[in-house]
C-alpha cells in the first residue's frame, strides 16, 4: 500500500514553455502534499506543502508564480514549472502524508525536468 | 534555527559494518527518518525511530538520543546495492522534515 505516482517521469521542454507535473496518491488519501527539487549531488529541498482545498504555502526563496501548485482533490497535485528556463532543470519529487498527525510521507518516483 | 548534520561521504567494504552519524537540532520533535536514495532515483523510507534506543530491521538498525540530538544508521553486511546516499531528516512540531544534505556511501570489494 502508500503508492505515490508522478507522472511524467522525465520532461524535456523549450525554455519559454510550461510544463505540469502530477502527483498522485494511488491507494490512500493524502491531506497534504509535499514538492521537492534536487540538483544533482544535492539534498532534497522543500518548494511548498500543500494542504487539499487550500493555497499551498511555499519555502522562502521559491517563486509561487512561477511553480503554480494545485491540490484540487484528496489524490491528486499539479506542480506546473511556468516560462521554464534552463536552471529550472532539475528532479522534482513529490510526497503525501495521509493525514493530521501521520508521520510518514510516501515519495513518488520523481520527474526529471530538462529545459533547453 | 533548524540544522541536521551528517557526513558527506562514507566508503566501506563490502561484508563489513558501516555507522552513519546524523545530529539535529530543530523546533519541537517528532520523530527522525532514515532515507536511502539511489542515483536519480527518489528516496525510500528505512526506518522511523520516535523514542530512544534502538530499532532493528534485518541488516539495518537505527538509533536514537533525543537527550543528544543524535541518530545513527548501521549498516550490516554490506552489499554493493547498498552504494547509495542516506538521507536523515526530523520532523519538527509542525510535522514538517527537515533534511539533511545525505552521506553518500561507497561499498568496494
Amino acid at each position: 500500500g502508500a503508492v505515490v505516482s508522478q507522472h511524467p517521469s522525465w520532461v524535456i521542454c523549450k525554455s519559454g514553455t510550461s510544463v505540469k507535473i502530477e502527483c498522485r496518491s494511488l491507494d490512500f488519501q493524502a491531506t497534504t502534499m509535499f514538492w521537492y527539487r534536487q540538483f544533482p549531488k544535492q539534498s532534497l529541498m522543500l518548494m511548498a506543502t500543500s494542504n487539499e482545498g487550500s493555497k499551498a504555502t511555499y519555502e522562502q526563496g521559491v517563486e509561487k508564480d512561477k511553480f503554480l501548485i494545485n491540490h484540487a482533490s484528496l489524490t491528486l497535485s499539479t506542480l506546473t514549472v511556468t516560462s521554464a528556463h534552463p536552471e529550472d532543470s532539475s528532479f522534482y519529487i513529490c510526497s503525501a502524508r495521509e493525514g493530521e498527525g501521520s508521520y510518514e510521507q510516501y515519495f513518488g518516483p520523481g520527474t526529471r525536468l530538462t529545459v533547453t | 534555527g533548524q540544522n541536521i548534520d551528517q557526513p558527506t561521504e562514507m566508503t566501506a567494504t563490502e561484508g563489513a559494518i558501516v555507522q552513519i552519524n546524523c545530529t539535529y537540532q530543530t523546533s519541537g520533535f517528532n520523530g527522525l527518518f532514515w532515507y536511502q536514495q539511489h542515483a536519480g532515483e527518489a528516496p525510500t523510507f528505512l526506518s522511523y525511530n520516535v523514542l530512544d534506543g534502538l530499532e532493528e530491521k534485518g541488516r539495518f538498525s537505527s538509533f536514537l538520543s533525543r537527550s543528544k540530538g543524535y541518530s545513527y544508521l548501521l549498516l550490516k553486511e554490506l552489499q554493493m546495492k547498498d552504494s547509495a546516499s542516506y538521507l536523515c531528516a526530523a520532523m519538527d512540531s509542525n510535522y514538517q522534515l527537515i533534511w539533511g544534505a545525505g552521506t553518500k556511501l561507497i561499498i568496494k570489494p
